[in-house]
């Protein structure tokens, strides 16, 4: 149990383009998703809270509008890379939780890359 | 700031030999301590988990916990090349709704 599925895998997009980024828990109801970035050679560093049905929380330095969060259903939240520069590319994880999981399953993680 | 620390490592074990990796942590009221694996380039995998003081076995994996210490780690017996990743310790906030990562030790294997 507890299944994360986070896509697209890996995206190329040009400079000034927005990328979509979806996760979705497919067997356990996910009321907190949490979105994480890694950099080459660093640690996961947490972007954002999100809630269901509720406006996500960032984290210091995180700018909500251009990581914009959407998680209006207990199986899917959104991240959206708005105007995306090259500074933006990274590698970008979901983690979802439920009542009995605090935040540990990962989705295979999205890298993205900006040209 | 609420903080978790690792040795960034290198850790350098031949194979066969125990790996030992070891964090610390600042929050006193964390209940829940994770340590996944990460293997580059690839999402992170949890391999255990622990929630009370002393130690808990997992085939070749055993984490140890001492919260008077604010102390976790995590031991890999009988090391093999295939071990060879970053290991990140995770900690919940007491309220048990978020984790904090530490920075991950780099472990090596050498056959």
């Amino acid at each position: 149990g507890a299944v994360v599925s986070q896509h697209p895998s890996w995206v190329i997009c040009k400079s000034g383009t927005s990328v979509k980024i979806e996760c979705r828990s497919l067997d356990f109801q996910a009321t907190t998703m949490f979105w994480y970035r890694q950099f080459p050679k660093q640690s996961l560093m947490l972007m954002a809270t999100s809630n269901e049905g509720s406006k996500a929380t960032y984290e210091q330095g995180v700018e909500k509008d251009k990581f914009l969060i959407n998680h209006a259903s207990l199986t899917l939240s959104t991240l959206t890379v708005t105007s995306a520069h090259p500074e933006d590319s990274s590698f970008y994880i979901c983690s979802a939780g439920g009542p009995r999981n605090y935040g540990y399953t990962f989705g295979s993680g999205t890298r993205l890359t900006v040209v | 700031q609420k903080e978790v620390e690792q040795n960034s490592g290198p850790l350098s074990v031949p194979e066969g030999a125990i790996a030992s990796l070891n964090c610390t942590y600042s929050d006193r009221g964390s209940q829940s301590f994770f340590w996944y694996r990460q293997y580059s380039g690839k999402s992170p995998e949890l391999i255990m988990s622990i929630y009370s003081n002393g130690d808990k076995e997992d085939g070749r994996f055993t984490a140890q916990l001492n919260k008077a210490s604010q102390y976790v780690s995590l031991l890999i017996r009988d090391s093999q090349p295939s071990d060879s990743a970053t290991y990140l310790c995770a900690v919940t906030n007491p309220a048990g709704n978020m984790l904090t990562f530490g920075g991950g030790t780099r472990l090596m294997v050498k056959p």
